[in-house]
Formats: C-alpha cells, sequence, structure tokens
C-alpha cells in the first residue's frame, strides 16, 4: 500500500512565523504536490516537483515556497506565516499514471 | 473563474437508494476525469476514473458517466451505504497538465 505521511496533523502558529510542513511518501514515485483545501473552493495546487531538486508553481504559490532535497520528501514552507493561510493543506504523490495519493492533511491554523 | 463546479455543496440520500453527484466543466481541453472521496481527517481517496473516448465507467456499486457535449459528467452510487457518507470531489485535467480540481459536494446516507 502507498503511504504518504505529513509531519504534524494539526498546528498553530503566530502571524509572521516561518512554518515548515514536511510529506514522505514511500513509494518512490517522481511527482509530489502540495495542496490547500478551503470551503467552497475544493483542493488547490501550491506546488509541485516532478523530481528531486525540481518545483514548479501551482496556481497559487503566493507566500509559499516548496523544497525537494530527496526523492521521497517534499516540504512546504511558509516564509512568514498569516492569518489568510490558515487552511488545511494536503500532500499528494503519484508515478506515471494518473491517481494521485493523498497524505492525511494538515490543519494549520495562524493566529 | 473554476473551471470545475460541483454546484450541490451537500446532497442527503437514504439507504439503499441511488446518489447522484454531479460536475460541470468549462474547459473543453479536459479529457480525463477522477471522483475522490474524503473522510473526515483524511487525505482524498481516488474512487473511479473515466477517459473523454468514453461515456460510461463502472466500479462495483459506483458509475461514472460522461457527457462531452454538455461538458458535464456525474457519479452515481447505487446502492448508497452508510459508509459512503463523504465528501467526493470531481477532478479534470487537459493532457500533460495538472488537474483541477472542484469544491466538493458532501453526501449524507441516512440509515
Amino acid at each position: 500500500d502507498v503511504k504518504v505521511t505529513q509531519s504534524s496533523r494539526y498546528l498553530v502558529k503566530r502571524t509572521g512565523e516561518k512554518v515548515f510542513l514536511e510529506c514522505v511518501q514511500d513509494m518512490d514515485h517522481e511527482n509530489m504536490f502540495w495542496y490547500r483545501q478551503d470551503p467552497g473552493l475544493g483542493l488547490r495546487l501550491i506546488y509541485f516537483s516532478y523530481d528531486v531538486k525540481m518545483k514548479e508553481k501551482g496556481d497559487i504559490p503566493e507566500g509559499y515556497s516548496v523544497s525537494r532535497e530527496k526523492k521521497e520528501r517534499f516540504s512546504l514552507i511558509l516564509e512568514s506565516a498569516s492569518t489568510n493561510q490558515t487552511s488545511m493543506y494536503l500532500c499528494a504523490s503519484r508515478t506515471t499514471g494518473d491517481e494521485q495519493y493523498f497524505g492525511p492533511g494538515t490543519r494549520l491554523t495562524v493566529t | 473563474d473554476q473551471q470545475v463546479k460541483q454546484n450541490s455543496p451537500s446532497l442527503s440520500v437514504q439507504e439503499g437508494r441511488i446518489s447522484i453527484l454531479n460536475c460541470d466543466y468549462t474547459n473543453s481541453m479536459f479529457d480525463y476525469f477522477l471522483w475522490y472521496k474524503k473522510y473526515p481527517a483524511e487525505g482524498p481517496t481516488f474512487l473511479i476514473s473515466i477517459s473523454s473516448i468514453k461515456d460510461k465507467n463502472e466500479d462495483g456499486r459506483f458509475t461514472v458517466f460522461l457527457n462531452k457535449s454538455a461538458k458535464h459528467l456525474s457519479l452515481h452510487i447505487v446502492p448508497s451505504q452508510p459508509g459512503d457518507s463523504a465528501v467526493y470531489f470531481c477532478a479534470a485535467r487537459a493532457y500533460g497538465q495538472n488537474f483541477v480540481f472542484g469544491p466538493g459536494t458532501r453526501l449524507s446516507v441516512l440509515p
């Protein structure tokens, strides 16, 4: 079974803090994705990566950056957290097929 | 402007009856479609897919219908079970592009 894990299920941070969200997959997938899920908006793609050290902007990259130093790990970084970044963050991975495998999500609250 | 729309935020169905979840899209280049199911506190899991060369795909109790001329797809669940209660996301992509997700429909199956 494919397993995608995220470092935290719940996180509370203060405005202006630097936040790291970690994602690890165990199936040697080339492609990894970060989404945020907000009510009424569905899943919106923040960043994705096709390979180690490669990253591409998704639909809403502003205020975020990513890092992929190892194939199995994809990190999302909020350089200076703001209240409008309060959301559910979902990591996903996939190989060459279309089906994405999602982690359980991190609910981030920025106060 | 959302390219993938799920106009019903919620749906309630009696156990044993049919559930029909609808999805509309605007981009005529979309050629592959997925449905994901999401339980609270879990990541979305893949349910069923359909390619634009088909108009129907069936997997057990789940059937997806695609009407390309209307840019509309629907997911039918027959018979509905209480365990089907979840949020259902429709996703679509054009060849070589990332998936675009709809806002989701919350299905409640009442015993």
